[in-house]
């Protein structure tokens, strides 16, 4: 069964920690990615990955980071987490094919305190 | 251009009737507009999708109709049961775009 996975599920971290979140596919989808998703705000994208160590800035990557090393995982990784970065995260991965859609993750609901 | 505008933010429909979700976009080279559901606490799912070389496509009761001319396409929910109850996201993806633009979503509740 073709899926992503995303750990943890669900997560409490106090303002100022350091975060990672990770996510893994197992369908060899070259392209994968990191969203957002705030009442009335939809997804926003974080940050998109083309393949291993190729990634590039979506639309709110600033307060975030992530890495690639093998095209099976995706983390994302917050440096000193704030408050304003409570939301609930998706990853999502993609054949990159003209006409492919998207596999989402369960999400990790971060609250921040 | 690369926004989806996505209309309306929140339906609220009598079980049994039909709901209409309205998308409008902007890059003219879109060629691929998925439809995902998200249900509370879960992730979306892809319900539908059309390809630029059609103008309608049916999954049982659903119905999503492109109109390339006007950059525009919507999502139909026909007979709806309060199982459809959930948000909505249309989205539009060019050729050789590596992401797609999603829209902001229709909270839908279908009315008992």
């Amino acid at each position: 069964d073709m899926k992503v996975t995303q750990m943890p599920r669900y997560l409490i971290k106090r303002m100022g920690e350091n975060v990672l979140l990770e996510c893994g596919q197992d369908m060899s989808h070259e392209t994968m990615y990191w969203y957002r998703q705030d009442p009335g705000l939809g997804l926003q994208l974080i940050y998109i990955s083309y393949d291993v160590d190729s990634n590039s800035e979506g639309d709110i990557p600033k307060g975030y980071r992530v890495s690639r090393k093998k095209r099976e995982h995706f983390s994302l990784i917050l440096d000193s987490a704030k408050t304003n970065q409570t939301s609930v995260y998706f990853c999502a991965s993609s054949s990159g094919s003209a006409n492919s859609d998207y596999t989402f993750g369960s999400g990790t609901r971060l609250l921040v305190i | 251009g690369e926004q989806v505008e996505q209309l309306p933010s929140i339906l609220r429909v009598q079980e049994g009737s039909s709901a209409s979700i309205n998308c409008s976009y902007e890059d003219s080279a879109s060629n691929y507009f998925p439809w995902y559901k998200q249900e509370p606490g879960e992730n979306p799912k892809l319900i539908i999708d059309i390809r630029s070389n059609m103008e309608r496509k049916q999954i049982q009761e659903l119905i999503v109709l492109l109109d390339k001319k006007a950059k525009r396409f919507s999502l139909h929910i026909t007979d709806t049961q309060p199982g459809d109850s959930a948000m909505y996201f249309c989205a539009a993806r060019s050729t050789n775009a590596y992401k797609v633009i999603f829209g902001k979503g229709t909270h839908l509740h279908v009315l008992p």
